[in-house]
């Protein structure tokens, strides 16, 4: 069975942009999350989608956005760029909610120069 | 609000080595507790979950155990191997996943 992919794996960005992130969780699962990971600690919730609604949100601005689609795939946006954006984006999938297992995909590094 | 710690930042021992990984977080009301190994640049790997109603969890040559009442979990490896160099970090769940800083492990052959 496929694992949590991830889209692109590598990006590099101007400040100022906005920029579009794509995860495709485990086949079944209906739950996703979004992690920022800044090098050298560990990663930050951003978000959690289940069943198609915004479930959890972290300490992120309104910059941050995401949305899951009807066959569980997600999509992170970030707007107006900062180079404090750059950072490993993590994606994770879950069967539902709180008590289960996260599988995370291999992220997508993100450069903002 | 949640704060999970992770002691020690770092830690290089011999191979064949048992060692203890330490997790601690300041709120007891969780879900549960998750172990995970990152390689340079990878992504996370679970290792092991643990739910509030237990005590410990095994696979292979690893044991997780959670005290919710003192707020610490521990990371057993036994006979370690060079293969076993990565960074492992614990999350706890709450209302939101809550990750500690993880320990840099290099096990010297």
């Amino acid at each position: 069975d496929a694992g949590v992919t991830q889209s692109p794996t590598h990006l590099i960005k101007t400040r100022g942009q906005q920029v579009t992130l794509r995860c495709s969780p485990i086949s079944g699962h209906k739950s996703v999350s979004w992690y920022q990971q800044v090098l050298g600690q560990g990663p930050q919730f951003i978000f959690q989608y289940y069943e198609k609604e915004e479930r959890g949100r972290g300490n992120f601005p309104d910059r941050f956005s995401a949305r899951q689609f009807p066959n569980y795939s997600s999509e992170l946006n970030v707007n107006a760029l900062l180079l404090g954006d750059s950072a490993l984006y993590l994606c994770a999938s879950s069967p539902g909610q709180r008590l289960y297992e996260q599988y995370f995909g291999p992220g997508t590094r993100l450069t903002v120069t | 609000k949640q704060e999970v710690t992770q002691i020690p930042a770092a830690l290089s021992v011999p191979e064949g080595e048992n060692l203890v990984l330490n997790c601690s977080f300041t709120d007891s009301a969780i879900y549960n507790l998750q172990w995970f190994r990152q390689d340079p640049g990878k992504g996370l790997t679970s290792l092991l979950l643990i739910q509030s109603s237990q005590r410990e969890q095994t696979s292979g040559r690893l044991n997780a155990s959670l005290d919710k009442s003192s707020g610490r979990s521990t990371l057993y490896i036994a006979a370690s191997q060079p293969g076993d160099s990565a960074t492992y970090l614990c999350a706890v769940r709450d209302d939101k996943i809550i990750f500690g800083k993880g320990t840099r492990l290099h096990i010297l052959p």
